[in-house]
């Protein structure tokens, strides 16, 4: 079975530091990993995917993620923290067997201190 | 265009009445989700259409009824709702199974009442 675990549900930074948030994945088959952006009481937005190209993966508004299957793991990077970057964010595998099922980690809410 | 469209966007219901969610999407996608998401917690899955049919329903209660006319669109029927089903409801669409991402819709707030 597939599942994603995202290891900080809290994460502080000031603006204009590097914003790190951690994501390790559990998967049979060579996985396809996303990272999405909920602001509050809006829908979510995909910032990347990683779907077996290139490894290092760049997304919207400078974020990035570099997958390692040593370390199974998809962390989500980003220079320079913008005021506008706090939110939560999840971390989802999908099931590659065909359900159709996304599976969604339990979230990391990102706080950007001026 | 990646968009997928709810409507509406706030809904304030009483426990006897039926409403109904909208959502919509134009990609040509052919699998389309409705998701619950309670306040800091991930979405939840509800329901999944593939290819119009109904390929997955995560036991939820008969009081949500899912509908998927066509390929475009998606409805989620809601009779008789209980306090607790208040939640940020969330549709979403895909184009293929496991290897493509899901892009979500900006969800319907609903309060039971």
């Amino acid at each position: 079975a597939q599942s994603v675990t995202q290891l900080d549900s809290h994460v502080s930074v000031s603006e204009g530091t590097p914003v790190l948030l951690r994501c390790n994945y559990s998967s049979s088959y060579s996985p396809s990993l996303f990272w999405y952006v909920q602001h509050p009481n809006k829908g979510l937005q995909l910032l990347l995917k990683y779907t077996s190209a290139a490894t290092l993966v760049k997304g919207i508004n400078g974020f990035e993620a570099e997958f390692k299957k040593s370390e199974t793991s998809f962390h989500l990077t980003k220079p320079s923290a913008h005021m506008s970057d706090a939110a939560e964010y999840f971390c989802v595998v999908s099931d590659t067997s065909g359900t159709y099922k996304y599976i969604f980690g339990t979230g990391t809410r990102l706080k950007v201190l001026a | 265009d990646t968009e997928v469209t709810q409507t509406p966007k706030h809904l304030v219901m009483g426990m006897t009445n039926k409403k109904s969610l909208k959502c919509e999407q134009h990609m040509g996608h052919r699998a389309m989700y409705w998701y619950k998401q309670k306040a800091k917690k991930p979405p939840e899955l509800m329901f999944v259409y593939s290819y119009e049919k109904l390929s997955i329903n995560e036991s939820v209660p008969s009081r949500f009824s899912p509908e998927c006319p066509n390929s475009s669109l998606l409805n989620l029927h809601l009779h008789a709702l209980q306090p607790e089903d208040s939640a940020l409801y969330l549709c979403a669409s895909s184009s293929a199974a496991g290897t493509r991402p899901a892009f979500f819709g900006q969800g319907t707030r609903l309060t039971v009442v």
